[in-house]
């Protein structure tokens, strides 16, 4: 069973507050990471797909790192805003399964 | 078109109902995927389809019975639920192996069996 691990479970900021969540994955038999942005009653949406060791990916106001080494990816929004309150989905795919495990999410509150 | 459809939006059905899920998109990805999402927990896998071929299955229960058509199709047919398969099933697609752009998932479909 692979064992996906996202904190916090909930978040709640003010506009303009920049913030972070942390996402972590086993380090062995890494094939990528994927980070979902999920409103509700909405489809979840894939902001990033990484796959080396060391990616930094940037859309907008949101970027991600990775470290498959010690297994974890860090999603950090810089001056957050009420558009950007969701649900922030880490996904992990193993060499083996080839298909997404997902984390239990972060729910970000921004409040304006 | 970069949209996966999931058809009906909502669905309750009876204990001895037989019903379907159906999902479609038309980007051109071969594979799809159907996920089980509770309340408060993160969607979990049952079927991928690859190639339109089931490769595969987390151990789900036979009333919940997959079938791949064609390249855009996926159902999802229903038989003899219980109570406790309440849930939002949701469909996705990607491309085959490496992919830049994520899965692409549908706004899924609220199940509730009665």
């Amino acid at each position: 069973i692979l064992n996906v691990e996202q904190s916090p479970q909930s978040l709640h900021v003010q506009e303009g507050d920049s913030t972070n969540f942390t996402c972590s994955f086993p380090s062995s038999n890494f094939y990528a990471l994927h980070w979902y942005r999920w409103e509700t009653a909405k489809s979840p949406e894939a902001l990033f797909v990484m796959t080396l060791n060391g990616d930094e990916k940037k859309k907008g106001r949101i970027s991600a790192t990775l470290n498959t080494k010690e297994g974890y990816s860090y999603l950090y929004i810089k001056g957050s805003q009420p558009e950007d309150s969701a649900t922030y989905l880490c996904a992990f795919i193993d060499t083996g399964r080839r298909a997404l495990t997902f984390g239990s999410g972060t729910r970000l509150q921004v409040q304006p | 078109d970069t949209e996966v459809t999931q058809t009906p939006k909502h669905l309750v059905m009876g204990m001895t109902n037989k019903k379907s899920l159906k999902c479609e998109q038309h980007m051109g990805h071969r594979a799809m995927y159907w996920y089980k999402q509770k309340a408060k927990k993160p969607p979990e896998l049952m079927f991928v389809y690859s190639y339109e071929k089931l490769s595969i299955n987390e151990s789900v229960p036979s009333r919940f019975s997959p079938e791949c058509p064609n390249s855009s199709l996926l159902n999802l047919h229903l038989h003899a639920l219980q109570p406790e398969d309440s849930a939002l099933y949701l469909c996705a697609s990607s491309q085959q192996g490496i992919t830049s752009y994520g899965y692409t998932f549908g706004s899924g479909t609220r199940l509730t069996v009665v």
